[in-house]
């Protein structure tokens, strides 16, 4: 089945203890990007990879860095994680970036 | 990116179709219109896209006036399951560095009543 996956679905971390949220996808597809989604907000794009070592900040990269070695991976990590970081993040993917994008289940962070 | 407006909520019955509209007035050519969904808490779901020409798929049709100022998102057989926030999106077709990210408004909550 076509998807894009995330771990964990959810966690719960204390602030500053480094953490990587993982996001698989199995379409070959080149564009990954990664979304936080926060009540009044809605979802906000942190970091895009158009392709393998090819990545940039979205509208929120603070706080953020990410990594895409390989095509199918691009993992969000947070360094040094803060309460404000408390959010839905969800991965998404796509063949390039005018196509519709396949989004993952979403994984929930809360940082106290 | 144009900004779009949307009804904040509609109801519609199940087995009828739900029109929902979008107005993009401010829309440019080279923009074209998304519509994804998201049911609640879940990723959102891509629906269709167009730039002028009506468009249709297995799961909607999306109506895009000629003058490109507004489009409809037509679902012919609404569900129970279909019951979602509804996102119109406008978007250039490029890639100038820098964010780029799909801008996900208020949307319309779309309620399926049985």
């Amino acid at each position: 089945e076509a998807q894009v996956t995330q771990n964990p679905r959810y966690l719960i971390t204390v602030t500053g203890k480094k953490l990587t949220v993982t996001c698989s996808q199995n379409m070959n597809h080149e564009y990954m990007s990664w979304y936080r989604q926060d009540p009044g907000l809605g979802l906000r794009q942190i970091y895009y990879s158009m392709n393998v070592e090819v990545t940039d900040k979205g509208d929120v990269p603070e706080g953020y860095k990410v990594s895409r070695k390989e095509k199918r991976n691009f993992p969000l990590i947070l360094e040094s994680p803060s309460p404000n970081q408390t959010s839905l993040y969800f991965c998404a993917s796509s063949w390039d970036r005018a196509e519709g994008y396949t989004f993952g289940s979403g994984t929930r962070l809360t940082v106290v | 990116d144009a900004k779009t407006t949307q009804p904040p909520s509609m109801d519609c019955a199940e087995g009828r179709a739900a029109n929902l509209p979008c107005n993009h007035s401010t829309i440019s050519g080279n923009e074209y219109v998304y519509w994804y969904r998201q049911i609640h808490s879940q990723g959102p779901q891509y629906i269709i896209h167009g730039l002028k020409n009506n468009e249709t798929n297995e799961m909607a049709s999306l109506i895009i006036t000629e003058d490109r100022k507004s489009s409809t998102l037509i679902l012919p057989h609404a569900t129970l399951r279909d019951t979602a926030v509804y996102y119109c999106i406008v978007r250039a077709d490029y890639s100038g560095g820098g964010a780029d990210g799909l801008t996900f408004g208020k949307g319309t909550h779309l309620i399926i009543q049985p």
